[in-house]
């Protein structure tokens, strides 16, 4: 059983730039949640796909952006880059829209210059 | 507003000791608490998790108490070891018309368990 993979790891970007994260569910998992952790903080609510829909979406600005595909793998994108978009991605997958106990990726560090 | 509230950025804790991480949260709908464990470079891992109609859930050293009419809940770790020490985040789950079942994070509190 392969767990949630996140690419890349790493990333340095500049400001007014379009970057685009990958991620890989957990197998099994249609459905995918990606969170915002800035530094000294808790992750915060993105959006989540649920087989292939926007299932839902936190306080970002639609620049925020998400797909997921039939192999239930997901990007986020984000365009206009700003300064303050600096900070750790990270996806999590769980087996369904309703379960709760969901698996984390290492995260994608984010810099933007 | 931060609906999750994590008050102890830090604790410091002798290994063989009971460790007692607090978390305070506003909403009244949440239906799930959950805490997740994260060591640097890696993403969080799901510890221990209670429904909001209970009140105790115990797996091996890790108990996680829930506290309805305070607001509170709190994971207890007995005996601490140093491989404990790591970033823990209390979460609580909400299904929201708008925003799908999100989770929502405390700030987290670092602990330290010393040798």
């Amino acid at each position: 059983e392969t767990g949630v993979t996140q690419s890349p790891t790493h990333l340095i970007k500049t400001r007014g730039q379009q970057v685009t994260l990958r991620c890989s569910s957990q197998s099994g998992h249609n459905t995918v949640s990606w969170y915002q952790q800035a530094l000294g903080q808790g992750p915060q609510f993105i959006f989540q796909y649920y087989r292939e829909e926007e299932n839902g979406r936190g306080n970002f600005p639609p620049r925020f952006s998400g797909l997921q595909f039939p192999n239930y793998s997901s990007e986020l994108n984000v365009n206009a880059l700003e300064l303050d978009d600096s900070a750790l991605y990270l996806c999590a997958s769980t087996p369904d829209s309703m379960n709760t106990e969901a698996f984390f990726g290492q995260g994608t560090r984010l810099t933007v210059v | 507003d931060q609906q999750v509230k994590q008050n102890s950025p830090s604790l410091s804790v002798q290994e063989g000791r009971i460790s007692i991480l607090n978390c305070d949260y506003t909403n009244s709908m949440f239906d799930y608490f959950l805490w997740y464990k994260k060591y640097p470079a890696e993403g969080p891992t799901f510890l221990i998790s209670i429904s909001s109609i209970k009140d105790k859930n115990e797996d091996g050293r890790f108990t996680v108490f829930l506290n309805k009419s305070a607001k509170h809940l709190s994971l207890h770790i007995v005996p601490s070891q140093p491989g404990d020490s790591a970033v823990y985040f209390c979460a609580a789950s909400l299904i929201d018309d708008n925003a799908g079942n999100m989770l929502t994070f405390g700030g987290g509190t670092r602990l330290m368990v010393k040798p």
